[in-house]
């Protein structure tokens, strides 16, 4: 699996949106981007995955860049329920529970 | 709510102990995987299984071991337990298990069990 790295932690406004960075230069071709989240003492939370389009669902969009060695993860108005660790992974699709969590960016969303 | 359950939520062993955590994953998973998480540190890959097989295993010592049940419920053992084995378990369910598809990245968690030992 490709290695990822994202800033330690970040913060946001309440309401505001989050971009959270994830670098993942060495990501290979068949290999999907995928974003959890881990609210304090919870297990991790699925976000949102994708290869190489853009991905929007109910909780946040994904923008992947052209060359795909960068994609950033938007929630677009934080609340204070987002403040949690933000885990960016790029694993192949059918890895099934293989995934390589790094140490994630902590994001704080203050009033 | 993910629809994967562990338990015991909390205990504590001592040294040398054994230890067996249990996860019934989400309905209509047929893949279970494991995971430890230290304090302060991201989730780290012990192994999954899929259809009651071992398929993958992470850089764990052979006292980990696990099963998995033809309802897809899973088992994991800790043998002759050490202090650095203090950490938070984590079960996830992936995969469906009528469609024969092939299990996914996109993982449902449970809630952990937290494993001290003194």
């Amino acid at each position: 699996d490709a290695k990822t790295t994202q800033p330690p932690s970040m913060d946001c406004a309440e309401g505001r949106a989050a971009n959270l960075p994830c670098n993942h230069s060495t990501i290979s071709g068949n290999e999907y981007v995928y974003w959890y989240r881990q609210i304090h003492s919870q297990g991790p939370q699925y976000i949102i995955h994708g290869l190489k389009n853009n991905e929007t669902n109910e909780m946040a969009s994904l923008i992947i860049t052209e060359d795909r060695k960068s994609s950033t993860l938007i929630l677009p108005h934080a609340t204070l329920r987002d403040t949690a660790v933000y885990y960016c992974i790029a694993s192949l699709y059918n890895q099934g529970g293989k995934l390589i969590f790094g140490q994630g960016t902590e994001l704080s969303v203050k009033p | 709510e993910t629809g994967v359950t562990q338990s015991p939520t909390h205990l504590i062993k001592t040294r040398g102990q054994q230890v067996t955590l249990r996860c019934s994953s989400q309905s209509g998973h047929n893949t279970v995987s494991w995971y430890q998480q230290a304090l302060g540190q991201g989730p780290q890959f012990i192994f999954q299984y899929y259809r009651e097989e071992e398929n993958g295993r992470g850089n764990f010592p052979p006292r980990f071991s696990g099963l998995q049940f033809p309802n897809y419920s899973s088992e994991l053992n800790v043998n002759a337990l050490e202090l650095d084995d203090s950490a938070l378990y984590l079960c996830a369910s992936s995969g469906a298990h009528t469609s024969g598809r092939t299990p996914t990245g996109e993982l449902f968690f449970g809630e952990g069990s937290r494993l001290t030992v003194l």
